[in-house]
């Protein structure tokens, strides 16, 4: 079972619409969540971090966090087509008193107009 | 307020030789971490530095090695270079945890195309 896992879509949303983007960990010492946003050719851009349980809104972007259930979601409300880009999952644990980042291999999201 | 650099941007080698990645964390941040990214895969964390120290290691051979700076700037070494090591090297910097920082920031990246 890998660490921390994502479809890795493509997911198709016409413009306007919500997308829904899911993460699973396996580590239920998991302590930190982020949302990150890779266009093709750059580097990852954070977009959220979560570390309750629940939900977090930022603008057009809630992120969930179910600890029970080990996994953390990612919505985007009015989907644009500038929306269109790869969204990496990243879990956080401390072991051994330093941080471990893991990540997914993402989602490839894509705004149709 | 400057953000994490990463120089240079895109470098191609041949197999067998020597790379050096540098990197400078974002003001104020005093950790950095090395990731390598594959077409098409997820960072995979190489290593973390933090007080000019190798503080945790990921799943990456010797040939792999790293060193940290008093101002807190970073390189990434890598040897006898393989057409596998063809990927994006991301660098990432935080703030260590005991001072309250979480999250990482990345800088834009080196493209390494081994040939």
């Amino acid at each position: 079972q890998k660490e921390v896992e994502q479809n890795s879509g493509p997911l198709s949303v016409p413009e306007g619409a919500i997308a829904s983007l899911n993460c699973t960990y396996s580590d239920r010492v998991s302590q930190s969540f982020f949302w990150y946003r890779q266009y093709s050719g750059k580097s990852p851009e954070l977009i959220m971090s979560i570390y309750s349980n629940g939900d977090k809104e930022d603008g057009r972007f809630t992120a969930q966090l179910n600890k029970a259930s080990q996994y953390v979601s990612l919505l985007i409300r009015d989907s644009q087509p500038s929306d269109s880009a790869t969204y990496l999952c990243a879990v956080k644990r401390f072991s051994g008193g330093y941080q471990k980042v893991t990540f997914g291999t993402g989602t490839k999201l894509q705004v149709i107009p | 307020d400057a953000g994490v650099t990463q120089s240079p941007t895109h470098l191609i080698k041949t197999r067998g030789q020597q790379v050096t990645l540098r990197c400078s964390p974002k003001s104020g941040h005093d950790t950095v971490s090395w990731y390598q990214q594959a077409l098409g895969q997820g960072p995979q964390f190489i290593f973390q530095y933090y007080e000019e120290e190798e503080r945790q290691r990921g799943n990456f051979p010797d040939r792999f090695s790293g060193h940290q700076f008093p101002n807190y700037s970073s390189e990434l070494n890598v040897n006898a270079l393989l057409l596998g090591d063809s990927a994006l090297y991301l660098c990432a910097s935080s703030l260590d945890r005991s001072a309250g920082g979480e999250t990482q920031y990345f800088g834009p990246g080196t493209r390494l195309l081994v040939l």
